[in-house]
C-alpha cells in the first residue's frame, strides 16, 4: 500500500536550536519527493522537491534529505526561530501515474518557543 | 503576480445548501488542483486538471462533489447538497507545468456545513 509517514507527530523546541523531521515512505514506483510548511490557517508553501536522483537540497535553513533506497527523507531545520512554528508535510508523487497521484503525510506540528 | 485566489474565504451554510468554492489560478499556469484538508485525513487532492480539461477525478468523494474549470483563469468546486462531514478547509493550488514542478497554494476557504 502506497503511505507516507511522518514524525514525530508534533514538536517543541527553543529557538536557535536545531532539529529534524522524518519522512518514510513506501509509495512505489517513485517520482518525485517534496517538503511543505503550512503556517496556521494559510495554504502550504512549497520548501524543496526532490528527484530520484537527488540526495540533498537546501533553501535557507531548511536541508532535506533523501534516500531513496532506504525510503527515507529528512528535514533538517538550523537555528530555528519563532516563524518555523508551522506544520510540515510531506508528498511523495508515484511515477508514471497522473498528477493525482501524491501521496500525502499527516505532517509534523513544530512549535518554537522563545 | 498576485498568487492564487480563493473565494469565499469562509463559508457557513446549513446541511443539505448548494455551496459553491472559487479558484483563481496564477496566471500562465497549465495545471489547477482542488484539495481538502481535515485533521483526520490530512491533505486530500480531489481533481485537477491540465489546460482546463479535468484529468483525474479519482479522489472527489462522491457525487454530491463537482468542480469545472470554464478557462485558464477560473474554477469552482460544487457540493450540492452539503452535509456536516463536508466540514474542511478547501485549497486550490496551481502549477506551471505537471511532475516535480512547485505547486502554489491559495489561502483556502473554511467551510462549515451546520
Amino acid at each position: 500500500k502506497n503511505q507516507v509517514e511522518q514524525s514525530p507527530q508534533s514538536l517543541i523546541i527553543l529557538e536557535g536550536k536545531n532539529c529534524t523531521l522524518q519522512c518514510n515512505y513506501t509509495v512505489s514506483p517513485f517520482s518525485n519527493l517534496r517538503w511543505y510548511k503550512q503556517d496556521t490557517g494559510r495554504g502550504p508553501v512549497s520548501l524543496t522537491i526532490m528527484t530520484f536522483s537527488e540526495n540533498t537540497k537546501s533553501n535557507g535553513r531548511y536541508t532535506a534529505t533523501l534516500d531513496a533506497d532506504t525510503k527515507q527523507s529528512s528535514l533538517h531545520i538550523t537555528a530555528s526561530q519563532l516563524s518555523d512554528s508551522a506544520s510540515y508535510i510531506c508528498v511523495v508523487e508515484r511515477y508514471g501515474g497522473s498528477q493525482g497521484n501524491l501521496i500525502f503525510g499527516k505532517g509534523t506540528k513544530l512549535s518554537v518557543k522563545p | 503576480d498576485a498568487g492564487v485566489i480563493q473565494s469565499p474565504r469562509h463559508e457557513v451554510t446549513e446541511m443539505g445548501q448548494e455551496v459553491t468554492l472559487r479558484c483563481k489560478p496564477i496566471s500562465g499556469h497549465d495545471y489547477l488542483f482542488w484539495y481538502r484538508q481535515t485533521m483526520m485525513r490530512g491533505l486530500e487532492l480531489l481533481i485537477y486538471f491540465n489546460n482546463n480539461v479535468p484529468i483525474d477525478d479519482s479522489g472527489m468523494p462522491e457525487d454530491r462533489f463537482s468542480a469545472k474549470m470554464p478557462n485558464a483563469s477560473f474554477s469552482t468546486l460544487k457540493i450540492q447538497p452539503s452535509e456536516p462531514r463536508d466540514s474542511a478547509v478547501y485549497f486550490c493550488a496551481s502549477s506551471l507545468r505537471g511532475g516535480a514542478y512547485e505547486q502554489y497554494f491559495g489561502p483556502g476557504t473554511r467551510l462549515t456545513v451546520t
